[in-house]
């Protein structure tokens, strides 16, 4: 049972490169997130899915897209670089459970982005 | 705005020594108050999630509570290895508002 793993790990792109992050999980969560890190910031919502086959907009969505491949996997595109994006990226997931008190989310390890 | 603020920004203990941390939070219908620790270089890991003001949870040396406008994690007699940023984060449905955390560093 690994959780959630996202690939890679770090990655350098120069400015107008585009990349796509993977991330899966293996815990069969209907939710699945993309957020961001930076320093002062705190973590911000990309974006989310709320079940396989939907995806909505976070609070930055703005030069990124999704898509929720299937249950297990959710993808992080960025079509045109730009040094604002330079940032740790979070993947998640979560399951509401029937009865409150069983809300949980997990995150994997992160992708350390450098974009020059 | 939906906006959660955390207190301190960092907070340096002696072992032994209990402490309180704060998140506060402004949102609009909250559905859950998560708290979360980091670790350098890794992602957040969950801690507990609280619904209704009164409620508490604890896990070892952490407990959490929940008033209509703030949470606290109050930390009992820590330890080096609880070392870490703690983060609260309000979810609202699917959204999550995180606050920027609070540097807790426990000195042997």
């Amino acid at each position: 049972n690994a959780g959630v793993t996202q690939t890679p790990k770090f990655q350098v792109l120069k400015t107008g490169q585009s990349m796509t992050l993977q991330c899966a999980q293996d815990m069969n969560h209907n939710s699945m997130y993309w957020y961001r890190q930076d320093p002062g910031m705190g973590l911000r919502l990309i974006y989310y899915s709320a079940s396989e086959g939907t995806t909505d907009k976070g609070e930055v969505p703005n030069g990124y897209n999704v898509s929720r491949l299937n249950k297990r996997e959710f993808s992080l595109r960025l079509e045109s670089a730009a040094p604002s994006q330079t940032s740790v990226y979070f993947c998640a997931s979560s399951e509401f459970g029937s009865s409150l008190g069983q809300e949980t989310q997990y995150f994997g390890p992160g992708t350390r982005l450098l974009v020059l | 705005e939906d906006q959660v603020t955390q207190s301190p920004e960092a907070l340096r203990l002696q072992e032994g020594e209990s402490s309180s941390l704060n998140c506060s939070y402004t949102v609009s219908g909250l559905r859950g108050l998560f708290w979360y620790r980091q670790d350098p270089g890794k992602g957040p890991e969950f801690l507990f999630t609280l619904y209704s003001a009164g409620e508490e949870k604890e896990k070892e040396r952490l407990k959490a509570t929940l008033t209509k406008k703030e949470s606290f994690l109050h930390i009992t007699a820590p330890k080096p290895e609880d070392s870490a940023t703690y983060l609260c984060a309000a979810n609202t449905g699917n959204q999550f508002y995180f606050g920027t955390g609070t540097s807790l560093t426990v000195i042997p």
